[in-house]
């Protein structure tokens, strides 16, 4: 059974901490890992990663993936508030792309 | 910028009725999943949809549930004879290429 692990489940700071979120999975037929931030409802994609090595990176959020050691990070410098939300790792499997989701960490922000 | 559309936002129904729960995927989408999450556990995947047909399905979808594409742009999940534990989140999801999956809004199942 594939699975997807998340960690920590959630986490408290302070406005201008640096964050980071990890995400190790065991799956089989990888295709690729997604971070989503997941505020009141829909996940919001943020990225999709398919490479070890490769910095993929959004103005403060960027992440990493590990195909070997089979994990992903995804940090997030000088929090703002806004950043206050559930994010989720999800790993895409199979000729059908199916995707298998971790629990998902709440990162609160606080001013 | 083009989104994924759900309706309704919440659903209230009693046991045992049929419900149908619509989507709008983002046009030229080719690839489209229904994924459901009950309160307080994972998102977990349903059905996957290719080419007007099931390409996968979860344990979770069993005969109970069907999914149509009827015209072209609506892409309908539809639960026959609802449980207690049908309730939950459903996600609507589409995407271009596979991998990228962009999610609706939601429809909040409530099943009494």
């Amino acid at each position: 059974e594939d699975k997807v692990v998340q960690s920590p489940l959630s986490l408290v700071v302070h406005e201008g901490d640096t964050v980071t979120l990890n995400c190790s999975y065991e799956v089989t037929n990888f295709r690729s890992l997604l971070w989503y931030k997941q505020e009141k409802k829909a996940p919001t994609f943020l990225f999709m990663l398919t490479s070890s090595g490769i910095e993929k990176k959004s103005g403060r959020l960027s992440s990493i993936l590990d195909k070997k050691e089979l994990f992903s990070i995804l940090n997030i410098t000088a929090t703002q508030t806004g950043d206050s939300a559930i994010y989720l790792c999800a790993v895409c499997t199979g000729a059908n792309s199916k995707l298998t989701f971790g629990k998902g960490i709440t990162l609160s922000v606080r001013p | 910028e083009p989104e994924v559309t759900q309706t309704p936002s919440h659903q209230v129904t009693q046991m045992g009725q049929e419900v149908i729960l619509r989507c709008v995927p983002i046009s030229n989408h080719l690839y489209f999943y229904w994924y459901r999450q009950i309160l307080g556990q994972k998102v977990e995947f349903l059905v996957s949809f290719y080419n007007n047909e099931i390409s996968e399905k979860s344990e979770i979808f069993d005969d109970q549930f069907s999914v149509e594409r009827p015209d072209g742009s609506n892409f309908t999940l539809k639960i026959r004879s609802t449980k207690l534990e049908d309730s939950a989140m459903y996600f609507c999801a589409s995407s271009p290429v596979k991998d990228t999956q962009y999610f609706g809004p939601g429809t909040r199942l409530t099943v009494l």
